[in-house]
């Protein structure tokens, strides 16, 4: 099992529309959560982190954790065609050394 | 100014070659890291410094050698390497050792192997 887990895509939304991403984790010592948006070609931009149980809103942005269900997920409303990139979900387990696990990345492509 | 540095974008290399990379952040950032991505995977962690000491090495072969001189500049030496060693090389950095929060990625080095 991938210690970080999500679909790869794509995940086509149209314009305007909710984009839902989801990501699975199976160290349950994971402390803390992130989300990175890399557009073709160019490096990751983190774009939301998440620590506790719940939801966490900035902008059209909401990410979404449950650590009961070791799952975090990301909201992004009113979708734009500039959403279109890969998002990657990436977890810090601090016992297993001050390092992040990225899962494999969900490409979006957000439709006019 | 949050910006982290990469020369060069782009690096040809044959199989025989020594090269480096080099990153640069002047965010006084304690912690600076060397990432691999090849194609359509995640980025993977290779090195991570802390205070100018190697903290983190993630059994990377020794043809590939980090340096940090200084607390703003980290190097990434290449020898020997070989063509599936072609990928993206990101270098990032933040605050402290750990504070993922405040980590920022450089615009990385795209090499080739021949």
């Amino acid at each position: 099992q991938k210690e970080v887990e999500q679909n790869s895509g794509p995940l086509s939304v149209p314009e305007g529309a909710i984009a839902s991403l989801n990501c699975t984790y199976s160290d349950r010592g994971s402390q803390s959560f992130f989300w990175y948006r890399q557009y073709s070609g160019k490096s990751p931009e983190l774009i939301m982190s998440i620590y506790s149980n719940g939801d966490k809103e900035d902008g059209r942005f909401t990410a979404q954790l449950n650590k009961a269900s070791q799952y975090v997920s990301l909201l992004i409303r009113d979708s734009q065609p500039s959403d279109s990139a890969t998002y990657l979900c990436a977890v810090n387990v601090k016992a297993a050394g001050n390092k992040l696990t990225f899962g494999g990345g969900t490409r979006v492509l957000v439709k006019p | 100014d949050t910006e982290v540095t990469q020369t060069p974008k782009h690096l040809v290399m044959g199989m025989t070659n020594k090269k480096s990379l080099k990153c640069e952040q002047h965010m006084g950032h304690r912690a600076m890291y060397w990432y691999k991505q090849k194609a359509k995977k995640p980025p993977e962690l290779m090195f991570v410094y802390s205070y100018e000491k190697l903290s983190i090495n993630e059994s990377v072969p020794s043809r590939f050698s980090p340096e940090c001189p200084n607390s703003s500049l980290l190097n990434l030496h290449l020898h020997a390497l070989q063509p599936e060693d072609s990928a993206l090389y990101l270098c990032a950095s933040s605050q402290d050792l750990g504070s993922f929060d405040e980590q920022y990625f450089g615009p990385g080095t795209r090499l080739t192997v021949t």
